[in-house]
């Protein structure tokens, strides 16, 4: 059965730095890895959608990377904001179940002034 | 831009009551989804629709149905509601064809209190 884990669990990083969030997977047979945002309170935003031929994605300040063969996708904000406050979740499709996305328990980042 | 929305952003009802959650996606999308998100246990999948009047239970079905009468619509039905499904529920939608391929978008959740 597929198990998606993300560490750390919280983060916090001044302004300005560059973020590093990780997602590892133990089953590499993934068709995709998709990278969520979600702030207190509210439903998820999606980031990213790397495909499983793809190796990076970007998008903005966002940049997910894809290893397979190792089972870890990174996702990577550069020049943090205050803005970017929030709990970082990924996703990959389960291996058993049709139609059900496998979800980290996600990284909390606080940004500070 | 998808969109998808949700009936109510917060909802207080009383156990026993027949509660309705409602979803709407705008862009055409054949899979629609519920799931339900708690501390602790994260995101949890209900029940899904691949297809009008299609469904197929998800992780935590029990106490749970759902309508799909029309493709952009997908409800979710608590016949008897009762304290511990006090949740935020979270609605979803995808293309379609392979599930496995597509990007799903969420709603912005409704927060649901039973007393």
């Amino acid at each position: 059965k597929q198990e998606v884990t993300q560490i750390p669990a919280a983060l916090s990083v001044p302004e300005g730095e560059n973020l590093v969030l990780n997602c590892s997977f133990t089953d590499s047979a993934i068709y995709n890895l998709q990278w969520f945002r979600q702030d207190p309170g509210k439903g998820l935003t999606s980031l990213l959608l790397i495909q499983s031929s793809q190796r990076e994605q970007t998008s903005g300040r966002l940049n997910a990377s894809l290893d397979k063969s190792s089972g870890r996708s990174t996702l990577y904000i550069a020049a943090s904001q205050p803005g970017d406050s929030a709990t970082y979740l990924c996703a990959v499709p389960s291996t058993d179940s049709w139609g059900k996305l496998q979800f980290g328990a996600g990284t909390q980042v606080v940004v500070t002034p | 831009d998808v969109k998808v929305t949700q009936s109510s952003r917060y909802l207080v009802k009383r156990t026993g009551e027949k509660v309705f959650l409602e979803c709407v996606q705008d862009m055409d999308h054949e899979n629609m989804f519920w799931y339900r998100q708690d501390p602790g246990l994260g995101l949890r999948l209900i029940y899904f629709s691949y297809d009008v009047k299609m469904k197929e239970k998800g992780d935590i079905p029990e106490g749970y149905s759902v309508s799909r009468e029309k493709k952009e619509r997908f409800s979710l039905i608590l016949e008897s509601a009762s304290t511990n499904q006090t949740s935020m529920y979270l609605c979803a939608s995808s293309l379609g064809g392979s599930l496995a391929y597509n990007e799903q978008f969420f709603g912005p959740g409704t927060r649901l209190t039973v007393l």
